[in-house]
């Protein structure tokens, strides 16, 4: 079965500083990789999505992630935050084990942006 | 292009009792997915509909059911509500069946008391 660790449940940091949101999945077949947030009260937005082609992928917003198939990571990174990203990022992988029908999720990151 | 939307948004209810929520997906879109968000346990698959039709079913119990209409508008329903089943519910809809990218709604807040 494939699993998403997200290495940390929550990082805070300062307005205009750098960002790296970890994340790490297991799953010995080829996967899709996405990150979505969450604004309080609200749904799943997609921010980036990894298919297949460049490893380094950008998304809305700003934010990139860069899929790296020997460490099996999908980190998110935003090079200067602003406080309206204050929100719960959650990394999913989808596809392999007979599993390419559903998310698989994380437990989220809550990045809280101080100014 | 509308969103995927969900209703009710919010909602109240006592054990023992049944609800029934609501998903409506982007234009076009024929699969609809269902998701159970809770703190302890994040989020969960439910199941998936694709042409009125279920294709894969999660981890639950039989009292999670739902359905798919001809326009690929689908209902959740849970019956005998157990405290439990506090969640927000969030749809996704994609084109096809298990395609790779899903997009939500806003979901549907149930308490239940």
């Amino acid at each position: 079965a494939q699993s998403v660790t997200q290495l940390d449940s929550q990082v805070p940091v300062f307005e205009e500083a750098p960002v790296e949101l970890r994340c790490n999945y297991s799953s010995s077949v080829s996967v899709y990789l996405f990150w979505y947030v969450q604004y309080p009260n609200q749904g799943l937005q997609l921010l980036l999505k990894y298919l297949s082609g460049s490893t380094l992928v950008k998304g809305i917003n700003g934010f990139e992630a860069e899929f790296n198939k020997s460490q099996t990571s999908f980190h998110l990174r935003k090079p200067s935050v602003h406080i309206s990203d204050t929100a719960e990022y959650f990394c999913a992988v989808k596809g392999g084990g007979g599993s390419n029908y559903k998310l698989t999720f994380g437990k989220g990151t809550l990045l809280t942006v101080n100014p | 292009k509308a969103g995927v939307t969900q209703t009710p948004r919010y909602l109240i209810k006592t054990r023992g009792q049944q609800v029934t929520l609501s998903c409506s997906p982007i234009s076009g879109h024929r699969s609809v997915s269902w998701y159970q968000q809770t703190p302890g346990q994040g989020l969960q698959f439910l199941f998936e509909y694709f042409s009125e039709t279920q294709r894969n079913k999660g981890n639950f119990p039989g009292r999670f059911s739902g359905r798919q209409f001809s326009n690929s508008r689908s209902e959740m329903n849970v019956s005998t509500l157990e405290l439990g089943d506090s969640a927000l519910y969030l749809c996704a809809s994609s084109l096809q069946a298990s395609q790779e990218t899903q997009y939500f709604g806003p979901g549907t807040r149930l308490l239940v008391l």
